[in-house]
């Protein structure tokens, strides 16, 4: 089994929609989560941490739920300028660094 | 605000040449990293650094080598590019440990000839 796992999308979806992602991790032992966003031919950008009570930032919601090993990531009332590609991280096993997922592509669409 | 430099945003070589790509972060961060990234294969981990002087292999390291002497600057080198090494390279680093979140320079686009 991967390390950490997205779904690569595209999710289309039209302006005003709410979406969510997901990315399972494998490591249960893990403590640290976070979602990055990268636009095309751009470095990735920390987006926002996922703490264990869940945590919001604006339309940005993140959850984790360590019982089924996954985060999300919720954006409502998506805009245009939200489309990008969506990468979670989780830190690895030992003294590894952080595990990227490849990424879940959004496309809002007006 | 957590700055990270890479030296060129675009680079054209040609198989055989040695390359350096150097990366400089202005926040003491304790951690480097150098990954590759490619369509659909996401984030490839090359080198990482914890500390001055040392150094780590990621999942890929073949066909690269690093060096860190000074705590803000960690360099990949390239001994002998090759066209399969043709690909966007990204530098980050991190405070500490290994959970702490990483910053990212803009990368430099590398196309081997």
């Amino acid at each position: 089994r991967k390390e950490v796992e997205q779904d690569p999308g595209p999710f289309n979806v039209p302006e005003g929609a709410t979406v969510a992602f997901n990315c399972t991790y494998s490591n249960s032992a893990s403590q640290s989560f976070f979602w990055y966003r990268q636009d095309c031919r751009k470095e990735p950008k920390l987006l926002m941490s996922v703490y264990s009570s869940g945590n919001e930032d604006g339309r940005f919601t993140a959850q984790l739920n360590r019982a089924s090993q996954y985060i999300s990531l919720l954006i409502r009332d998506s805009k245009l300028s939200d489309s990008a590609t969506y990468l979670c991280a989780v830190n690895g096993v030992g003294n590894t660094p952080l595990v990227f997922g490849k990424g879940t592509r959004l496309s809002v669409i007006a | 605000d957590v700055k990270v430099t890479q030296s060129s945003r675009y680079l054209v070589k040609r198989t055989g040449e040695k390359v350096f790509l150097e990366c400089v972060q202005d926040m003491d961060h304790e951690n480097m990293f150098w990954y590759r990234q490619d369509p659909g294969l996401g984030l490839r981990l090359i080198y990482f650094s914890y500390d001055v002087k040392m150094k780590e292999k990621g999942d890929i390291p073949e066909g690269y080598s690093v060096s860190r002497e000074k705590k803000e600057r960690f360099s990949l080198i390239l001994e002998s590019a090759s066209t399969n090494q043709t690909s966007m390279y990204l530098c980050a680093s991190s405070r500490f440990g290994d959970s702490d979140e990483q910053y990212f320079g803009p990368g430099t686009r590398l196309t081997v000839t």
